[in-house]
């Protein structure tokens, strides 16, 4: 059972490149989210999509976009990367909006912009 | 609005001695409250939430929370702290807006032998 699996796992860019991240879940979840860590910052959200078809920014959207490709895979793209992405960026799932049931978590891209 | 606070960035404990980490909310409307450990190099597992019911909420690894609703707290807590609950603690409460998470700062929880 691999839950949330995100794809890479570490990537090093330059300033302006572009780059996707990318996220599918088997958990035959209906919401997806993406969300950034930084340290002292706790985890801040980026984009997330409600159901299949939809998606919403969060409070930090600038810079990103991203795609529901299908109700497994919610892929992140920077369009053109800047140092003050540097971070680690997580997905997440759960089985529908405003569900009780926690989200559940891949293990992250560490993405590092020079 | 929601929001969710961990005053302390870190807490240190002597293993076997009783933890706490602190959180406090803010949120309209019911709380939903969750607590997630991270490890390094790892994304977050779920340890256990509070929806509705009893304020002593148990969880995974022997991590149990106590909701209080006056002081609108939700401190995790464990009788017996153990060298490998060393990690990264996060509180979080769900908002209303499609189910999103608001995460506190995280809680750096180290034990030592």
């Amino acid at each position: 059972n691999a839950g949330v699996t995100q794809t890479p796992k570490f990537q090093v860019l330059k300033t302006g490149q572009s780059m996707t991240l990318q996220c599918a879940q088997d958990m035959n979840h209906n919401s997806m989210y993406w969300y950034r860590q930084d340290p002292g910052m706790g985890l801040r959200l980026i984009y997330y999509s409600a159901s299949e078809g939809t998606t919403d920014k969060g409070e930090v959207p600038n810079g990103y976009n991203v795609s529901r490709l299908n109700k497994r895979e919610f892929s992140l793209r920077l369009e053109s990367a800047a140092p003050s992405q540097t971070s680690v960026y997580f997905c997440a799932s759960t089985d529908r909006y405003l569900s009780n049931q926690p989200q559940h978590f891949g293990d992250g891209t560490r993405l590092s912009i020079l | 609005a929601q929001s969710v606070a961990q005053p302390e960035d870190q807490v240190n404990v002597a293993e076997g001695n009783p933890l706490t980490v602190k959180c406090t909310y803010s949120v309209s409307g019911n709380p939903y409250l969750f607590w997630y450990v991270q490890y390094p190099n790892r994304g977050l597992q779920f340890l256990l939430k509070y929806i509705t019911g009893d304020n002593l909420v148990k969880g995974s690894y022997g991590f149990e929370a106590e909701f209080n609703k006056s002081q609108t707290s939700f401190h995790l807590k464990k009788p017996s702290a153990l060298v490998s609950d060393s990690a990264l603690y996060f509180c979080a409460v769900r908002g209303s807006t499609l189910g999103r998470l608001y995460f506190g700062r995280g809680t750096q929880l180290t034990v030592w032998p």
